[in-house]
């Protein structure tokens, strides 16, 4: 069985700071992590992935998330926070690909001016 | 490329009354999920379909819900004598299948209301 934690469902960043938002997760077997956004009222969009390659992952809008093994982490972060990531972010696990994927509860992300 | 488009956007039902959300994926996606978020929560996995077939349906409630995925046509999630506490948003992902592209796309979900 597989889980993930999203540890903080509210994080809030002053603009221009470093963005971390936590995800740990439990799996059996080699995982594939994800990291989508949902802005207000919109479906999910795909941040970035994990799928066995490079455990240092670059995704879009600046964002990238570091896989570590001994940690079972996947930590997403951002160097510079921009009022447009204000969002709800979700991390997700899957055993392999085209699998259901496993939720974490989601964090969400406000950014002070 | 269209992505993947769900309708209706908003749903309104009462009690009792059967609801029927449709999923049309990306174009050459064979393989559609469906997922339920409950209000201030993530996202549940309900089932996963190929083309006629219902790979898993782990995740769905063993009464009054069902799911196809016609070998023409949209996938249709039903909700059969819906109950307020079916009120949610349920979102639809499509992926490739044998391409080595493992990302789900999400539609921008249908959100049912019960009366």
């Amino acid at each position: 069985a597989q889980s993930v934690t999203q540890l903080g469902s509210h994080v809030s960043v002053s603009e221009g700071a470093l963005v971390l938002l936590r995800c740990n997760y439990s799996s059996s077997v080699p995982p594939y992590l994800f990291w989508y956004v949902q802005y207000p009222n919109q479906g999910l969009q795909l941040l970035l992935k994990y799928t066995s390659a490079a455990t240092l992952v670059k995704g879009i809008n600046g964002f990238e998330a570091e896989f570590k093994k001994s940690e079972t982490s996947f930590h997403l972060t951002k160097p510079s926070a921009h009022m447009s990531d204000a969002a709800e972010y979700f991390c997700a696990v899957s055993e392999k690909g085209n699998e259901k994927l496993t939720f974490g509860t989601g964090t969400r992300l406000t950014i002070i001016p | 490329n269209a992505g993947v488009m769900q309708n209706p956007r908003h749903l309104v039902r009462r009690r009792g009354q059967e609801a029927r959300l449709r999923c049309s994926p990306v174009k050459g996606h064979s393989h559609v999920y469906w997922y339920r978020q409950l209000p201030e929560e993530g996202l549940k996995f309900m089932v996963y379909l190929q083309k006629e077939n219902i790979i898993d349906e782990s995740g769905m409630p063993k009464e009054r819900f069902s799911a196809e995925f016609p070998k023409e046509g949209p996938s249709i999630l039903r909700i059969q004598q819906v109950v307020r506490g079916d009120s949610a948003a349920y979102f639809c992902a499509s992926s490739p299948y044998g391409t080595g592209d493992d990302t789900q796309y999400f539609g921008p979900g249908t959100r049912l209301t019960v009366l």
